[in-house]
Order: structure tokens, then sequence, then C-alpha cells
């Protein structure tokens, strides 16, 4: 399996735009997870899908940021407008119940530069 | 409250030596306890975990954990260093049963020459 795939790698963009990430978990995983990793606060769940559906949000920090699961092989993180605050690694991370006891498997990132 | 407690920020050991990380845990049952490795630009990669069982556990690159109870710790070493360690290293607890991963705030390593 190549893992779990997230795109852009790299997004660069400014105060107010829109920012859309992307994410493939490993297929047959039945649960999804959005990370955001800064250096203040370091590693923080947004959210949490499992089977498509969203469980736990409370980790999203405020309206700007939504996300989606349409499909068990795709999720979208979106922020809108963006804000330079927002500028961290959003990590993407699958877990199936094939896997046991919760390992999550974690996608190589996209770096977010707002300016 | 559950919460992982990483004390050292940051570590430097030169090549070739041992090294243990630290890892606390706070947490009102038995934990599923992680540990993973980020290298610069990387996602998270898991090295080792511990559900039950045996508590000094092998995982990949040559690292092991033990985990203890009475301390309520769950440290990483490795016997000797590689170059190619150099990263930063994070400690996680999760709930059986449960998704909700709570990391710690890591440890950088640098491994010197």
């Amino acid at each position: 399996d190549a893992g779990v795939i997230q795109s852009p790698r790299h997004e660069v963009t400014e105060m107010g735009q829109e920012v859309t990430l992307r994410c493939k978990p490993i297929s047959g995983h039945n649960s999804l997870f959005w990370y955001r990793q800064t250096m203040m606060r370091g590693l923080e769940l947004l959210i949490y899908f499992n089977n498509n559906v969203p469980i736990d949000d409370s980790g999203m920090p405020e309206d700007r940021f939504s996300a989606k699961m349409p499909n068990a092989s795709f999720s979208t993180l979106k922020i809108q407008p963006s804000e330079p605050r927002d500028s961290a690694v959003y990590f993407c991370a699958s877990s199936g119940t094939g896997t046991g006891y919760n390992e999550q498997f974690f996608g190589p990132g996209t770096r977010l530069t707002v300016l | 409250a559950q919460s992982v407690t990483q004390p050292d920020i940051h570590i430097t050991v030169s090549e070739g030596a041992s090294l243990e990380l630290r890892c606390n845990y706070s947490y009102g049952a038995t934990p599923y306890l992680f540990w993973y490795v980020q290298s610069p630009g990387q996602g998270l990669q898991l090295l080792l975990k511990y559900f039950s069982g045996d508590t000094l556990v092998q995982g990949i690159k040559g690292f092991e954990a033990e985990f203890k109870r009475s301390q309520s710790s769950f440290n990483l070493r490795k016997p000797s260093v590689h170059w190619s360690d150099a990263a930063e290293y994070f400690c996680a607890v999760a709930h059986s049963g449960t998704y909700k991963y709570i990391f710690g705030t890591g440890t950088r390593l640098k491994v010197l020459a």
C-alpha cells in the first residue's frame, strides 16, 4: 500500500484566500484524523471521522475551518478565509479495525504558509 | 485529565552512545502507549507500541521501550545511536477502545559525529 497520501505537500497563499488540503487514507481504514502541528502548540487533533462521519470536531479552531469526507477514500480540510496564524503543518492519519489497538498511520503532511 | 510529559525538549548524544528518551503519562487505566519518530519534513512513523503483556517492547530501527506502571513511564531506549536517528520523537497515549491520542510535546534528538 502507498500509505496515507496528502496533497499538496506545500502550499503558500495570501491572507484571505481559500485553502483546501486533501487526504487519501490507506485502503480499508475506516477512521481518519486531521492534525495540526505548530511549534507553539505541538500536535493537535482537529477532527476525527469514522466510517466517513465526523465524530469529534472539537479541535477545529473556528468556523473558518471545515472538513469533509465524501467517501472512504478521500477527505478535505478547508480554511476560508485563511489567516497568517493558520500557518502550520497539517497531517492526515488513518486507522482501521484491522490494525488493532488504534494504531494510526500518518501521511507526510502539508506545510501551509499564509502570508 | 490525561496527559503525556516528555521532560526533555532537546537531547544531544554522540554517535555510538546509548540513548534514553523519557515519557511519563497521567492516566486512570492501563493505557495504550506509542512512540513515533518524525524526521525533518516527514510525517510521523510508528517506532513501537505497548498494549499489554511483556513490559519491554521491541520496535523498529533497534529501539525498545519499557512500560513501568509504578512510575507511569514508557521510556524509549537504544543501545547505540546512529547519525540517522537524529529526529524528533513523540510519545503518545490512548485509551483502549478509543481513537484519541494524547501526544507529548516531543524530544528533538541531535547526534554528534
